[in-house]
C-alpha cells in the first residue's frame, strides 16, 4: 500500500527554474527519504530527513518535513536538463527489528533546456 | 565500493513458469530488500532479509519468496508466473542494524516480462 503521495504527479519547467514537489503521508514515521529514478532504472538516494528534523540541504536540494501535517517537500533550485527524472518520497518505519520503506507514486519532472 | 548488482537485467518468461532473480549487495551491507515496481501500483515492498533471516514481508502472495545467503547475496523466486507479475524488480541494500543507517542503495533492477 502507498504511504506517501506526491504532488504534483507531473511537473514541467524551464531550465534554471526551481522545482518543488510535495509528499504527504498517513502514519508516524522514523524518517523520510527522497529518491530519483531515471527512465525505469534503479533509484538513486537523494536525501534523508529524520522525524525530529525540519529542514535539510544537500547541494541544490532542500527538503522540509512537517510531522504535524504529515508532509514533506523537495525543492530543486536552478534546475538542469539532467534533473529530468521521476522523484519519489519514501517513508521509513521500523518495528520488530526491521525497517521498511514505503514509497509514493512519484512526481515526473521534465526540465526543458 | 561496487554498487548493488542484479542479474539478469532483462528476462522474458511465459505464464506458469518460475523465475529466480539475484542480487548482490554492497560489500558489508547485511540488509537486502526487494521491491516490485509497476506502472499501476508503483513501488511495493516485497520482503527484507538480514543475516539470512526474513525480517519483514509485504503483502504479496506466497508465490513470491526469497532467501539470503551467508555472504548476504539474495535471491527472489516467483513461481507460477502470471501476466501481472511483469514488472521491474528492484533490490536494495543497507547497513541497517539500528537507526542512523537506514539509507537504502538500489540496484539497476531486473525487468521481467511475462507473456
Amino acid at each position: 500500500s502507498q504511504q506517501g503521495e506526491e504532488d504534483p504527479q507531473a511537473l514541467s519547467i524551464q531550465e534554471g527554474e526551481n522545482a518543488t514537489m510535495n509528499c504527504s503521508y498517513k502514519t508516524s514515521i522514523n524518517n523520510l527519504q527522497w529518491y530519483r529514478q531515471n527512465s525505469g532504472r534503479g533509484l538513486v538516494h537523494l536525501i534523508l530527513i529524520r522525524s525530529n528534523e525540519r529542514e535539510k540541504h544537500s547541494g541544490r536540494l532542500r527538503v522540509t518535513l512537517d510531522t504535524s501535517k504529515k508532509s514533506s517537500s523537495l525543492l530543486i533550485t536552478a534546475s538542469r536538463a539532467a534533473d529530468t527524472a521521476s522523484y519519489f518520497c519514501a517513508t521509513g518505519t521500523s518495528g520488530a527489528g526491521s525497517y521498511q520503506l514505503t514509497f509514493g507514486k512519484g512526481t515526473k519532472l521534465s526540465v526543458i533546456p | 565500493k561496487a554498487g548493488v548488482t542484479q542479474t539478469p537485467r532483462y528476462l522474458i518468461k511465459t505464464r506458469g513458469q518460475q523465475v529466480t532473480l539475484s542480487c548482490s549487495p554492497i560489500s558489508g551491507h547485511r540488509s537486502v530488500s526487494w521491491y516490485q515496481q509497476t506502472p499501476g501500483q508503483g513501488l511495493q515492498f516485497l520482503f527484507e532479509y538480514f543475516s539470512e533471516t526474513q525480517r519483514n514481508k509485504g503483502n504479496f502472495p506466497g508465490r513470491f519468496s526469497g532467501r539470503q545467503f551467508s555472504n548476504s547475496r539474495s535471491e527472489m523466486n516467483v513461481s507460477t508466473l502470471e501476466l501481472g507479475d511483469s514488472a521491474l524488480y528492484l533490490c536494495a541494500s543497507s547497513l541497517y542494524t539500528a537507526p542512523g543507517q537506514e539509507t537504502q542503495y538500489f540496484g539497476p533492477g531486473t525487468r521481467l516480462l511475462v507473456l
